[in-house]
């Protein structure tokens, strides 16, 4: 089954709004955790990542804390622009050799 | 110097063909993958080589072969295409774990 629960969209904001997108995995153990953001016509790059528990990944004004408890990664940036609209996808590594994606969830900042 | 390089960017043709999709990563990674992306951005892992070994191969049709003369390089062959299998196919790849690199995408159209 599908291990990285992410929050369907799409999203839309208005241009210096507090983004939250949420997601959640399921696994043993501690995987490393990711932010890929893909952007239109492009293919997808890493934004952030967090490989333990408690550590807080950050990229272009974009964070993620790596919450066990929860079992969460939620993707936040206090104030976005019309340039951060794309499609971001949450990730957990799974062994060595394997990334499991979430949905994705669109962004899109109007001015 | 691209990372992840993936061959063609577009690609149509007509139900029933056999076509090849290529990738290739300078990066001296162990291990390569091949996705596919719908029209919808789900993303979705199809196979997971290491070292020119299968390691994973989801529920994918058999027409889909993946080749791996060389660790560098993740050949996609596809049979007798489908309207289906219209998609954006994404190569990448990654060491140990760690985070993937991503190639530009091939986005494929079958009439």
């Amino acid at each position: 089954g599908n291990s990285v629960t992410q929050m369907e969209g799409p999203v839309t904001l208005s241009e210096e709004a507090f983004l939250t997108i949420n997601c959640t995995y399921t696994a043993t153990g501690y995987p490393s955790l990711f932010w890929y953001v893909q952007y239109p016509g492009e293919g997808l790059q890493l934004l952030l990542k967090a490989t333990k528990a408690d550590d807080k990944g950050s990229n272009k004004g974009f964070e993620a804390t790596y919450r066990k408890e929860t079992t969460s990664f939620h993707l936040e940036k206090g104030s976005v622009q019309v340039s951060d609209s794309a499609v971001y996808f949450c990730a957990r590594g799974a062994g060595a050799n394997n990334l499991f994606f979430g949905t994705g969830t669109r962004l899109t900042v109007i001015p | 110097d691209t990372a992840v390089s993936q061959t063609p960017k577009y690609l149509v043709t007509q139900m029933g063909n056999d076509k090849s999709i290529k990738c290739e990563q300078n990066l001296g990674h162990d291990t390569m993958y091949w996705y596919k992306q719908d029209s919808k951005k789900f993303l979705k892992i199809m196979f997971s080589y290491n070292n020119k070994e299968l390691i994973i191969n989801e529920t994918v049709p058999n027409r889909f072969s993946p080749k791996s003369p060389d660790k560098a390089h993740l050949n996609l062959h596809i049979n007798s295409l489908e309207l289906g299998d219209s998609a954006v196919y994404f190569c990448a790849s990654s060491q140990q774990g760690l985070a993937a690199f991503f190639g530009q995408g091939t986005r494929l159209t079958v009439v």
